[in-house]
């Protein structure tokens, strides 16, 4: 069974600073991998998806990798803002399942 | 464009009253509709998905039931809750090439 890990936990960084969430996976066989944020209470927002055929997708600050053959995928966020606090939670896909990971709290700190 | 409905967005229900929780998705056809549990702190629990009409894979044993009796319309459902049942219910639709979008959420308590 797939099972998909975020280190770390969590993670409080000053404003403006660069940072990088991990996500892992035991099965490398995906069909894609998605990054999601998650505010207090609300539904997961779609950020990023990448294709199991790609190795890196952008938007704005954001930037995730993939590496299937290692089971690793990276979100980087750049020039980190207050705005940016929440959890973010990675998904990998297997045909018509989705596993996630436990997430990673950010915490920007003005 | 797409959009995904759940509600109610916050319930509040004793031990042995049933449930039902509603997600409807709009601008799409044929869609693949899923329910998650996310626990205080926790991460998502697949509870139940369906690729199509009357098409429920339960994943996780449980006092839970899923139904869809249309296209578009996923309900979630139980007879008798338990206080275990508390959480986030969180619906999602995905196209054939799969792609996850969630709605808002909705917040169970059980007393």
């Amino acid at each position: 069974k797939q099972e998909v890990t975020q280190i770390p936990a969590a993670l409080s960084v000053p404003e403006g600073e660069n940072l990088v969430l991990n996500c892992s996976f035991t099965d490398s066989a995906i069909y894609n991998l998605q990054w999601f944020r998650q505010d207090p209470g609300k539904g997961l927002t779609s950020l990023l998806l990448i294709q199991s055929s790609q190795r890196e997708q952008t938007s704005g600050r954001l930037n995730a990798s993939l590496d299937k053959s290692s089971g690793r995928s990276t979100l980087y966020i750049a020039a980190s803002q207050p705005g940016d606090s929440a959890t973010y939670l990675c998904a990998v896909a297997n045909f018509n399942k989705f596993y996630f990971g436990s997430g990673t709290k950010l915490n920007v700190k003005p | 464009s797409q959009t995904i409905h759940q509600w109610p967005a916050t319930l509040v229900q004793p031990v042995g009253s049933p449930l039902s929780l509603e997600c409807t998705v709009e601008g799409t056809s044929n869609p693949n509709l899923y329910w998650y549990r996310q626990a205080a702190g926790r991460g998502l629990q697949l509870l139940f998905y369906s690729v199509g009409i009357g098409q429920i894979s339960s994943e996780v044993p449980q006092n839970l039931s899923a139904s869809r009796p249309q296209d578009r319309q996923f309900i979630l459902s139980s007879k008798k809750l338990l206080l275990s049942d508390s959480g986030f219910y969180l619906c999602a639709w995905s196209p054939i090439t799969p792609e996850l979008f969630f709605g808002e959420g909705s917040r169970l308590t059980v007393l």
